[in-house]
């Protein structure tokens, strides 16, 4: 079975400097979704980043940026000039690509912004 | 923007009570999916369904829950006979058939078993 693992409970950062949470997953298949959701105290889970296993090329979006290593399986965020509005939970979260049923998701980081 | 609805944000309820939590899906999603969270832990896979029958489901999914595609828009969680344990925070998700992985979550619904 697949496991998703965030080892950081807690991570704090300065408005506008820039933070790295970390994943690693296990899994045996070659072919998989590994995903990024925010879930700020609002309580809805929103996607922040998707980055598709077969594609060497690490997403990015705006200010939010992935260092995925296949062979490490790992998968960090980096989000660069952070801002108050991104304090929330962060899950990382991976989904096998031959079905499409459950994703499995880590444990979360509570990432807090300072002013 | 299309997004997943649930209904009720907060039900509390007594043991021993049966529950349902109701999700409308995104209209041309056809995977749909509810989740829990206990408070302060991760977010765990209860069951995935699709095409009116369940795909998958975790070990957590006993007897005590269904899932229900009353109509065409509505997908319903139940929950028989609610325990202390229950209480959680409930996400419905859907997802397309393009299968590009993302699932799209509402907000959830907290239930408090008193």
């Amino acid at each position: 079975a697949q496991t998703v693992t965030q080892s950081q409970p807690e991570m704090s950062v300065q408005e506008a400097e820039t933070v790295t949470l970390s994943c690693t997953y296990d899994t045996s298949e070659s072919d998989y979704y590994l995903f990024w959701y925010k879930q700020p105290p609002s309580r809805q889970m929103i996607l922040v980043i998707r980055q598709e296993a077969y594609k060497q090329q690490n997403a990015t979006e705006n200010r939010f940026s992935v260092n995925f290593q296949k062979a490490a399986k790992s998968f960090s965020l980096k989000i660069s000039d952070s801002q108050l509005g991104d304090a929330a939970m962060y899950f990382c979260a991976y989904r096998s690509a031959y079905n499409n049923n459950d994703m499995r998701f880590g444990a979360g980081t509570r990432l807090t912004v300072k002013p | 923007e299309p997004e997943v609805t649930q209904t009720p944000s907060h039900q509390v309820t007594q043991m021993g009570q049966e529950v349902i939590l109701r999700c409308v899906p995104i209209s041309n999603h056809l995977y749909f999916y509810w989740y829990r969270q206990i408070l302060g832990q991760k977010v765990e896979f209860l069951v995935s369904f699709y095409n009116n029958e369940i795909s998958e489901k975790s070990e957590i999914f006993d007897d005590q829950f269904s899932v229900e595609r009353p109509d065409g828009s509505n997908f319903t969680l139940k929950i028989r006979s609610t325990k202390l344990e229950d209480s959680a925070m409930y996400f419905c998700a859907s997802s397309d058939l393009r299968n590009t992985g993302e699932l799209f979550f509402g907000e959830g619904s907290r239930l408090t078993v008193l």
